[in-house]
């Protein structure tokens, strides 16, 4: 069973196009997050939600929108796809929120996004 | 705000043998994570091993150790008897226990393994 996984794990479209990454864990996990890996392989967080609430937006632009349906699920959509955004987007979980002892964080397999 | 910098762009290390990476980090907090993460060419991001601060002992996971040395703020990871399998890029992070929970990462050090 996977225990974090994204759908989908490579997406090509055009520059303007609107698109959305989906991520689930079955970990029982609170916290949900979306890190960006770019092309020199810098990872870098976008946002984390606990338990649906939004608990960190990272200067991110505003056409990157993350919906969390419910703790199980975070979303990534994206609007008005740039040549900039190509990345590699990884999703991760983690059992609670802040400051607890040993909340590591685990990792899907990442979406490689391609924008042309 | 943290910095965490792994100067190794890459290493090579033979098949068998021992390799150090090098991760040293930047803060002004006492109590605080390290974690190295391994990404093979599959991209999946898998934890090797994780140290808390507050511990003086140094952690291990079979052949995976680190060299945490807190007052001068390194955490190099040690492979013995390295295996092909261990080739990938491995990123150092930081967490801090202040504040809501994110990793700040290294750039990264590419670890190739020669048969």
């Amino acid at each position: 069973d996977t225990a974090v996984s994204q759908t989908p794990k490579y997406l090509v479209t055009q520059m303007g196009n609107d698109k959305s990454i989906k991520c689930e864990q079955n970990l029982g996990h609170d916290t949900m997050y979306w890190y960006k890996q770019d092309s020199k392989k810098f990872l870098k967080i976008m946002f984390s939600y606990n338990n649906k609430e939004l608990i960190i937006n990272e200067t991110v632009p505003n056409r990157f929108s993350p919906k969390s349906p419910d703790k199980a699920h975070l979303n990534l959509h994206i609007n008005s796809l740039e040549l900039g955004d190509s990345a590699v987007y990884f999703c991760a979980s983690s059992l609670g929120l802040a400051g607890g002892r040993g909340d590591t964080q685990y990792f899907g397999p990442g979406t490689r996004l391609t924008v042309l | 705000a943290q910095t965490v910098t792994q100067s190794q762009p890459e290493m090579s290390v033979q098949e068998a043998e021992t390799v150090t990476l090098s991760c040293t980090y930047d803060t002004s907090e006492s109590d605080y994570y390290l974690f190295w993460y391994k990404q093979p060419p599959s991209r999946q991001m898998i934890l090797v091993i994780r140290q808390e601060a507050y511990k003086q002992q140094n952690a291990t996971e079979n052949r995976f150790s680190v060299n945490f040395q807190k007052a001068a703020k390194s955490f190099s990871l040690k492979i013995s008897d390295s295996q092909l399998g261990d080739a990938a890029m491995y990123f150092c992070a930081y967490r801090s226990t202040l504040g809501p929970n994110k990793l700040v990462f290294g750039a990264g050090t590419i670890l190739r393994v020669k048969s």
